[in-house]
């Protein structure tokens, strides 16, 4: 079956820090990718997304992040974090699960800690 | 514009109990969408909708109904609670199942005692 793995639990990181979460997912087809965060108390809210082109994607908030179609990594990247982005991260897949349908399927997500 | 609107935000039930959990779109999404949160297990997809009248399963469909009677609404209903269905619930909406991203309700959090 398809799965979505994200590689780190939580990351606490200081304000400034760079951040680099790591998202690989087990599909040998057309993907459509995304990032979600959810900050405290919140729903998910839509990042960024890759559908083709330029590999190098770049959302809201300064955040970016590169698919790289060899190692099946849609890497998520902000070069300098704030106490703001505190918050939980969620990578995800929209797979073609047959006859034109598509389902998404979520990692389990990555929470950041940011210390002033 | 409202988005995702989904009701009630708390609930706690008995074991053994049913109610139905409400969700409501005005964006005219076909397609909608139910997940429950777990900690440490990401979001999983209890069932879908492709359209009106249209409902398939997801990967953790047991013990939840669900029915999409018209574009907007989208209810989930748990047929008889338990406890191992304590959890966050998301509804979620998009234009299509392909490129469009999710837009979320805020989410209800049901606790079956």
């Amino acid at each position: 079956a398809q799965s979505v793995s994200q590689h780190n639990h939580h990351v606490i990181l200081s304000e400034a820090a760079s951040l680099e979460l790591g998202c690989n997912y087990s599909y040998g087809g057309t993907v459509n990718l995304f990032w979600y965060v959810q900050y405290p108390g919140q729903h998910l809210q839509l990042l960024l997304k890759y559908f083709s082109g330029d590999p190098l994607v770049k959302g809201i908030k300064g955040f970016e992040a590169e698919f790289i179609k060899s190692k099946f990594s849609f890497n998520l990247r902000k070069p300098s974090v704030q106490w703001s982005d505190t918050a939980e991260y969620f990578c995800a897949v929209n797979l073609n699960s047959g006859a034109g349908s598509y389902q998404l399927t979520f990692g389990k997500g990555t929470k950041l800690s940011v210390i002033p | 514009n409202a988005g995702v609107t989904q009701t009630p935000k708390f609930q706690v039930l008995k074991t053994g109990q049913s109610m139905t959990l409400q969700c409501a779109q005005d964006m005219n999404h076909e397609y909608m969408s139910w997940y429950r949160q777990d900690p440490g297990m990401g979001l999983r997809l209890i069932h879908y909708s492709v359209g009106a009248g249209i409902t398939d399963q997801g990967e953790v469909p047991n013990g939840y109904n669900v029915s999409r009677s018209t574009t907007e609404d989208f209810p989930l209903r748990l047929l008889s609670a338990a406890p191992s269905q304590t959890s966050v619930y998301f509804c979620a909406s998009s234009y299509d199942t392909r490129h469009s991203p999710l837009h979320f309700g805020n989410g209800t959090r049901l606790t079956v005692t």
